[in-house]
C-alpha cells in the first residue's frame, strides 16, 4: 500500500500569506496525485490533479507541484474562504489512499 | 447541474446491513468508475471501494473485504454500497464520488451509525 504523509497537520495563517502542504509518498505514484479542500459539514472539493493541473473553477492562486514521491499545494496569497482542511490521495494503485490532512486556520 | 445524492443512511445494530444508493442526474455515469469514500467523526477520508464503469471490475479497502460490496445499474444510473456485519468503527459520513483517475464530483453523503 502507499502511505501518505502530510505536513504540517496544522497550520495557523493569515490573510495574505503565502502556504505550503507538503505530501510524501512512501512510493512513486506516477503523478495520479490529486489535492482536495474541506469544510466543515461539506464534501471535499477537487482542487488539483495530476499532480498539477488546476480543476475547473478553482482559482489560480491554488498550485500543485512535485513528482515521484513529494509533492506540494501552494496558495499564494491566502484568503478568507481558504480557512479549511486540504487532503492529498494517490490514485495510482489500490488500495487509493488519502493524507492524514492539513488544517489551515487563523 | 452534475448530482450525485446518497441514500440509505441510518442507525443500524452492530452484525447488521445496509444498502446505500447513488443516484445521479446531469451526467451518464457508464463511462465512470464510481468510488465510496467515508469519513468517520471528526476523521479523515478513507477510500472505501471502486467499481469500474462496466461494472466488470471492483476494488475494496482491508477494512470492509468481505462485508461490503459495491455494485452499479448503468440502466438506473446508480451505485450501490451493500454493507454487511456492520461494526462500530463503520460510522462514517459515505460519500458517492465520480472518477478513476481524480475525483471530481462528489455527493453530499449519507450517514451510517451502527451502534445498540
Amino acid at each position: 500500500d502507499i502511505q501518505l504523509t502530510q505536513s504540517p497537520s496544522f497550520l495557523s495563517a493569515s490573510v495574505g500569506d503565502r502556504v505550503t502542504i507538503t505530501c510524501r509518498a512512501s512510493q512513486g505514484t506516477d503523478n495520479y496525485l490529486a489535492w482536495y479542500q474541506q469544510k466543515p459539514g461539506k464534501a471535499p472539493k477537487l482542487l488539483i490533479y495530476a499532480a498539477s493541473t488546476l480543476q475547473s473553477g478553482v482559482p489560480s492562486r491554488f498550485s500543485g507541484s512535485g513528482s515521484g514521491t513529494e509533492f506540494t499545494l501552494t496558495i499564494s496569497s491566502l484568503q478568507p474562504e481558504d480557512f479549511a482542511t486540504y487532503y492529498c490521495q494517490q490514485l495510482n494503485n489500490y488500495p487509493l489512499t488519502f493524507g492524514g490532512g492539513t488544517k489551515v486556520e487563523i | 447541474e452534475v448530482q450525485l445524492v446518497e441514500s440509505g443512511g441510518g442507525l443500524v445494530q452492530p452484525g447488521g446491513s445496509l444498502r446505500l444508493s447513488c443516484a445521479a442526474s446531469g451526467l451518464s455515469l457508464r463511462s465512470y468508475a464510481m468510488n465510496w469514500v467515508r469519513q468517520a467523526p471528526g476523521k479523515g477520508l478513507e477510500w472505501v471501494s471502486t467499481v469500474s464503469g462496466s461494472g466488470g471490475r471492483t476494488y475494496n479497502a482491508d477494512s470492509v473485504k468481505g462485508r461490503f460490496t459495491i455494485s452499479r445499474d448503468n440502466t438506473k444510473n446508480t451505485v450501490y454500497l451493500q454493507m454487511n456485519s456492520l461494526r462500530a468503527e463503520d460510522t462514517a459520513v459515505y460519500y458517492c464520488v465520480k472518477g478513476r483517475y481524480y475525483m471530481d464530483v462528489w455527493g453530499k453523503g449519507t450517514t451510517v451509525t451502527v451502534s445498540s
